[in-house]
């Protein structure tokens, strides 16, 4: 079962940051926070993962709460190109991945 | 940059048939895994490959899928015999080690149609 929460949808501006929110409130202390993306018709892609610290790369940043309940993903500039299913995972040292449903994230123009 | 291959990328057949998907990882992962994804869900682990042993399998259905991976290279997951409610996205990934900090990396996928 996913351990996670994510709204359905969400729309976002071009150009502009996109904010993706998650909720894990029965994350354990040894599992980290993960993000994938899955464009259409493609297999998913690794984005950034967490376990307390913020984290910052190329595609995106990840701020997690202090008591690691909650996090969201920050993709700073929008494109088109963005437009994908977000997977927001939560796993432990086993590294089984265990996808919801997701947020699926359309970026207009 | 290195990519995990699939084959076929598409599959069309028909219910009581037998079916196989190929999947090449990422030269040097020692980790393999197979995901099911049905349309408009996420992702589902059916088995998980460490080198040439089955980790986990516990969400395979063992009386028509079998998966293996012979040499700890590449892999082969069959279907036999295909039912209607197999249709979906067949997924191959691989990771370096299956370690909680290693990266999955994904394949296109082949997406089965059964008729």
């Amino acid at each position: 079962d996913a351990k996670t929460t994510q709204p359905t949808s969400m729309d976002c501006a071009e150009g502009r940051a996109a904010n993706l929110p998650c909720n894990h409130s029965t994350i354990s202390g040894n599992e980290y926070v993960y993000w994938y993306r899955q464009i259409h018709s493609q297999g998913p892609q690794y984005i950034i993962h967490g376990l307390k610290n913020n984290e910052t790369n190329e595609m995106a940043s990840l701020i997690i709460t202090e008591d690691r309940k909650s996090s969201t993903l920050i993709l700073p500039h929008a494109t088109l190109r963005d437009t994908a299913v977000y997977y927001c995972i939560v796993a432990g040292g086993d590294y089984k991945l265990s996808f919801g449903a997701g947020t699926t994230v359309t970026v207009r123009a | 940059e290195a990519e995990v291959a699939q084959s076929p990328r598409y599959k069309i057949t028909e219910k009581s048939q037998a079916v196989a998907f190929w999947c090449d990882p990422i030269s040097g992962h020692a980790t393999l895994y197979w995901y099911r994804q049905i349309l408009g869900q996420g992702p589902e682990l059916l088995v998980q490959f460490q080198d040439e042993s089955v980790v986990d399998d516990s969400q395979l259905p063992k009386d028509r899928f079998s998966a293996e991976r012979l040499k700890g290279v590449d892999s082969t997951l069959k279907i036999q015999p295909a039912e209607l409610g197999d249709s979906a996205m067949y997924l191959c990934a691989s990771s370096s080690s299956g370690l909680a900090t290693d990266t999955q990396y994904f394949g296109p996928g082949t997406r089965l149609t059964v008729l």
